[in-house]
């Protein structure tokens, strides 16, 4: 069966620091892969998604960047750090595209 | 742009009650799928159920159903014989089929409580 692990669970940083959630897919081979951000009592935005190794696609101007190395990783990352990019962190991945996504258990990060 | 509108925050009833969630949307695409994804304190998404727009047929699994409305673009959720463990955040989400973002459009989501 598949499973998504991402890490860290939770993470302090302080302003202007950098940041790098990972996180990977076992199971599947070519996973469409997802960067969702949930702000406090809000529903999910859609940060980046990725059909392919090196596929990237960014959705809103923002202050972090994504990256897949390889076909079942993908990272988030960011080089400073804003007290605005606060929040919880899902990866998700699907079969292929506008097929149901199956989350990871989501990073919570803080910035002081 | 797609948007996604669940219109109540928080809602309570006893266990064993049946509880309705309500979900409307709007889209100029004729094609697409609407989910259900349950949000509980653990924080993790657990996807409920899924209803494909061609399809007339409403989506049933197990204690869920929905009642898709496409006319009107509305999507609720029933849960019947609600559970303790049924208490979680409920979001309603959009995705088209055709070109565009492959990502999910997500409502604001809805508390549910299930009292004992």
């Amino acid at each position: 069966s598949q499973t998504i692990h991402q890490w860290p669970a939770t993470l302090v940083q302080p302003v202007g620091s950098p940041l790098s959630l990972e996180c990977t897919v076992e199971g599947t081979s070519n996973p469409n892969l997802y960067w969702y951000r949930q702000a406090a009592g809000r529903g999910l935005q859609l940060l980046f998604y990725s059909v392919g190794i090196g596929q990237i696609s960014s959705e809103v101007p923002q202050n972090l960047s994504a990256s897949r190395p390889q076909d079942r990783q993908f990272i988030l990352s960011s080089k400073k750090l804003l007290l605005s990019d606060s929040g919880f962190y899902l990866c998700a991945w699907s079969v292929e595209s506008r097929q149901p996504q199956h989350f990871g258990d989501g990073t919570r990060l803080s910035i002081l | 742009a797609q948007t996604v509108t669940q219109s109540q925050p928080e809602m309570s009833v006893q266990e064993a009650e049946t509880v309705t969630l309500s979900c409307t949307y709007d889209t100029s695409e004729s094609n697409y799928y609407l989910f259900w994804y349950k949000q509980p304190p653990s924080r993790q998404m657990i996807l409920v159920i899924r209803q494909e727009a061609y399809k007339q047929q409403n989506a049933t699994e197990n204690r869920f159903s929905v009642n898709f409305q496409k006319a009107a673009k509305s999507f609720s959720l029933k849960i019947s014989d609600s559970q303790l463990g049924d208490t979680a955040m409920y979001f309603c989400a959009f995705i088209q089929k055709g070109g565009g973002a492959d990502g999910l459009t997500f409502g604001k989501g809805t508390h549910l409580i299930i009292q004992p």
